[in-house]
């Protein structure tokens, strides 16, 4: 299976700030199609996830700005400027490239 | 607007089975694949499987064969998860989510299903 490394497990940031996330993949992402299939979710508390980037980088309907993914083959980023109060949660990749489908561990965003 | 909606709560003994519905609305639902989803108390998210409403076709993730059983009911938009030999390590919350391609792009709100004597 396809194990992603997500970091850091916990991300203390101020609101205004910014953070990023990390998730690397045991091997390359890239599809025989040519696609990478890295997405984006966050699970905010007492919620089901929700669907942040898509394909490493397009941000989904409603999904602001401040979001961007960016990243290819095995190493990935989420980035979040100007944190605030509604982007608290867990963070997790996820990879559709290879079978199983597997999630990174998760990264809790939280208040410093 | 899509909506999953999944079946509530289950309290269920050991050894014994359980099936879970998502019901579809918003959308054709022989159309996109149905994912299912575990997470287990404080942890992440594992991949179960998924189904193809439209022909009935299944994918499971190896750890969960003989498990989970997908099946799909065309005519109520509504698909199942069954599962099964329950144990403690079954305890989680299970979700479905609809995926357009190979992203899950609405997600159910979830079943707690809870395995205990």
């Amino acid at each position: 299976d396809v194990v992603m490394t997500q970091t850091p497990v916990s991300l203390p940031v101020s609101l205004g700030g910014q953070a990023s996330i990390s998730c690397r993949s045991s091997q390359s992402l890239v599809h025989s199609n040519g696609n990478t299939y890295l997405h984006w979710y966050l699970q905010k508390p007492g919620q089901s996830p929700q669907l942040l980037i898509y394909r490493v980088s397009n941000r989904f309907s409603g999904v602001p700005d401040r979001f961007s993914g960016s990243g290819s083959g095995t190493d990935f980023t989420l980035k979040i400027s100007r944190v605030e109060p509604e982007d608290l949660g867990d963070y997790y990749c996820l990879q559709s490239t290879h079978f199983p489908l597997t999630f990174g561990s998760g990264t809790k965003l939280e208040i410093k | 607007q899509v909506q999953l909606q999944q079946s509530g709560t289950e309290l269920v003994k050991p050894a014994s089975s359980v099936k879970i519905s998502c019901k579809a609305s918003g959308y054709t639902f022989t159309s996109n694949y149905m994912h299912w989803i575990r997470q287990q108390p404080g942890n992440g998210l594992e991949w179960i499987g998924w189904i193809y409403p439209g022909n009935g076709n299944t994918k499971y993730n190896q750890k969960f064969d003989g498990k989970a059983t997908l099946t799909a009911d065309k005519s109520s938009s509504t698909a199942y998860m069954q599962l099964s030999s329950l144990t403690s390590e079954d305890s989680a919350v299970y979700f479905c989510a609809r995926s357009v391609s190979y992203y899950f792009d609405y997600w159910g709100q979830g079943v707690m299903v809870t395995v205990s004597s």
